[in-house]
């Protein structure tokens, strides 16, 4: 089985930087992602890790340590849209096929 | 074009009705997937279907029935559900690969009576 810890909520100010953490435990991994998910809305894809290392995209990057079994999503210049769930989900082989198991979530509270 | 399409919105039903919710997409992608999500909690596979055969169902109970006609839809069947079925449900496609990154419909929010 695989499970993740993140923490449970984060609070920033605008143009704030803010890191939030997840680690893994997991057999058979493919990779890290992470989503964003607005009250009331479906997830929405953010990023993906396979290898270590840093992606960025925009204001957000993300962060995965394989041997660490580590990883974090860094969001910069915070805006209040940014308030919203995220998590993380590793991506691992079940029976031969792919799956996400995503953490419990962190929820962002960006005020101005 | 990375949408996903859910209908209904939203759904009452009561706990002999039966219904079906309805997930399409048009991305060309051999994966589809139904999630259940609890407020406050995160997304829990249901099934998974792999170019539209069944491969992963997370234990799910009978009153669930999945079916994917085509590449393209994926529904779900509702049967005798108990109130705390009452959820979002959740439908996201992907590439059929390892690597493939899943994008989600926005949803049917699900209330069972």
């Amino acid at each position: 089985g695989q499970s993740l810890e993140q923490p449970s909520e984060v609070t920033a100010v605008e143009g704030a930087i803010v890191q939030i953490n997840c680690t893994y435990q997991t057999s058979g991994f493919y990779g890290l992602s992470w989503y964003q998910q607005h009250d009331g809305g479906a997830p929405t894809f953010l990023s993906y890790n396979a290898l270590d290392g840093l992606e960025e995209t925009g204001r957000f990057s993300s962060f995965l340590s394989r041997s660490d079994s580590y990883g974090y999503l860094l969001l910069q210049e915070l805006q209040m849209k940014d308030s919203a769930s995220y998590f993380c989900a590793v991506r691992a082989a079940d029976s031969g096929y792919s799956t996400l198991t995503f953490g419990k979530g962190t929820m962002l509270l960006v005020s101005p | 074009d990375t949408e996903v399409t859910q209908t209904p919105k939203h759904l009452v039903m009561g706990m002999t009705n039966k219904k079906s919710l309805k997930c399409e997409q048009h991305m060309g992608h051999r994966a589809m997937y139904w999630y259940k999500q609890k407020a406050k909690k995160p997304p829990e596979l249901m099934f998974v279907y792999s170019y539209e055969k069944l491969s992963i169902n997370e234990s799910v109970p009978s009153r669930f029935s999945p079916e994917c006609p085509n590449s393209s839809l994926l529904n779900l069947h509702l049967h005798a559900l108990q109130p705390e079925d009452s959820a979002l449900y959740l439908c996201a496609s992907s590439q059929a690969g390892a690597q493939e990154t899943q994008y989600f419909g926005p949803g049917t929010r699900l209330l069972v009576l």
